[in-house]
């Protein structure tokens, strides 16, 4: 099946710093990745959308220049949090799907994220 | 931004035991709706995707079936089996977009 790749899986790190997670698609072409964050105890709620070689589509409330997304090809994405503070401390989550709705999203294992 | 309800939040199965849950979401607009298994310490799975009014799907032991006029997905477990413990994810898309909006997810916890 396809194969999604996400690092780091954990990183703990001080307020300020810039943080970088990436998304890999192992085997397969990655039109479209998307980013997600989980707080505790909810659901998994969408950050932006990515398409390869375009900017990406942030969701209403998230600031696009605090996540910084890049898709430079079509088997990798990034997301580096900028300046992180504690409340940014999240678990973080990518997919990737070959663009239609009517295919399944392929899951990385996620990144947990503290900001101390 | 969609309302996608799953009920319930949490339920306890005995092994061999069979169990159903549901998700709800508005049903204008449909596209696509999916269903994720995701267990502990892994990424999520791909269950199904769905489209059709009326589908219904199978996967060994988990089948799941959709109305999309009334807004509801029913997902069935056969003869629960500890490894079926995991939270299940349901996410519908709207037409014209692949963005999908995840419910709360129903957490299975099947008991030996």
């Amino acid at each position: 099946g396809a194969v999604v790749s996400q690092h780091p899986s954990w990183v703990i790190c001080k307020s300020g710093t810039s943080v970088k997670i990436e998304c890999r698609s192992l085997d397969f072409q990655a039109t479209t990745m998307f980013w997600y964050r989980q707080f505790p105890k909810q659901s998994l709620m969408l950050m932006a959308t990515s398409n390869e070689g375009s900017k990406a589509t942030y969701e209403q409330g998230v600031e696009k220049d605090k996540f910084l997304i890049n898709h430079a090809s079509l088997t990798l994405s990034t997301l580096t949090v900028t300046s992180a503070h504690p409340e940014d401390s999240s678990f973080y989550i990518c997919s990737a799907t070959g663009g239609r709705a009517d295919q399944p999203q392929h899951f990385g294992d996620g990144t947990r994220l503290s900001i101390l | 931004i969609l309302n996608v309800e799953q009920s319930p939040q949490s339920l306890h199965v005995q092994e061999g035991d069979s169990t159903n849950f549901t998700c709800s979401f508005p049903s204008s607009n449909f596209y696509a709706l999916h269903w994720y298994r995701w267990e502990t310490a892994k990424s999520p799975e791909a269950l199904f995707v769905m489209t059709l009014n009326g589908d219904e799907k199978k996967k060994g032991r988990i089948s799941a079936t959709l109305n999309t006029k009334e807004g509801y997905s029913y997902l069935y477990i056969k003869g629960s089996q500890p490894e079926d413990s995991a939270t299940y994810l349901c996410a519908p898309s709207k037409a014209a977009g692949n963005k999908l909006t995840f419910g709360g997810g129903t957490r299975v916890l099947v008991k030996p």
